[in-house]
């Protein structure tokens, strides 16, 4: 079972509110990713998680903030964020993040986030 | 130049048609290669790695040229639900865990 899952589905926030994304896997995978895509473009990385420790920060801002709290779990907590923020949000995961590159990635749902 | 560059598309093609996309990668180091689809407002879902022997999978055929620094993507006898973006994905020698994604292909295939 290739499933990897995303809550909510579809956020709504204000520049000053609070909120966080969640992502799980049960599949035994130790690499997980936070993405950001916008409409027509690909996916962006965002930060990817090796055995529950971040080991690619791709220059995000402070206003995004990743967790990881077990191997399962991955989530994106986001405040102050603005407008241009607006976009999918999409978790994946993979086995493991070789030395000479990646292992195959399996991509969650997404969570569609407006910021209003 | 970008790092990985795919036909600019869209790509509209009758239904049984067959159709064919490429993907070019800079870094000759590259490790491993994938081609995903993603219907759109989803997430891109995985359609074959790609090896250098060339894989086969039902009417999807995917070919790696290492000399050339491509990858391709062969669909035959194209269906409706074929229709969606294709995204070639590389992974470098280096920077573990960061995949690079080509632009997308959009295929339309039409009754």
């Amino acid at each position: 079972d290739t499933e990897v899952t995303q809550t909510p589905k579809h956020l709504v926030m204000g520049m000053t509110n609070k909120k966080s994304l969640k992502c799980e896997q049960h599949m035994g995978h130790r690499a997980m990713y936070w993405y950001k895509q916008k409409a027509k473009k690909p996916p962006e990385l965002m930060f990817v998680y090796s055995y529950e420790k971040l080991s690619i920060n791709e220059s995000v801002p402070s206003r995004f903030s990743p967790e990881c709290p077990n191997s399962s779990l991955l989530n994106l907590h986001l405040h102050a964020l603005q407008p241009e923020d607006s976009a999918l949000y999409l978790c994946a995961s993979s086995p493991t993040v070789l030395a000479g590159g990646t292992d195959t990635q399996y991509f969650g749902p997404g969570t569609r986030l407006t910021v209003l | 130049r970008k790092e990985v560059e795919q036909d600019p598309g869209p790509f509209n093609v009758p239904e049984g048609a067959t159709v064919a996309f490429n993907c070019t990668y800079s870094n000759s180091a590259s490790q491993s290669f994938f081609w995903y689809r993603q219907d759109c407002r989803k997430e891109p879902k995985l359609l074959m790695s790609v090896y250098s022997s060339g894989n086969e999978d039902g009417r999807f055929t995917a070919q790696l040229n290492r000399a050339s620094q491509y990858i391709s993507l062969l669909i035959r006898d194209s269906k409706l639900s074929d229709s969606a973006t294709y995204l070639c994905v590389v992974n470098p020698n280096t920077n573990a865990g960061k995949s690079t994604f080509g632009d997308g292909t959009t295929l339309t295939v039409k009754p």
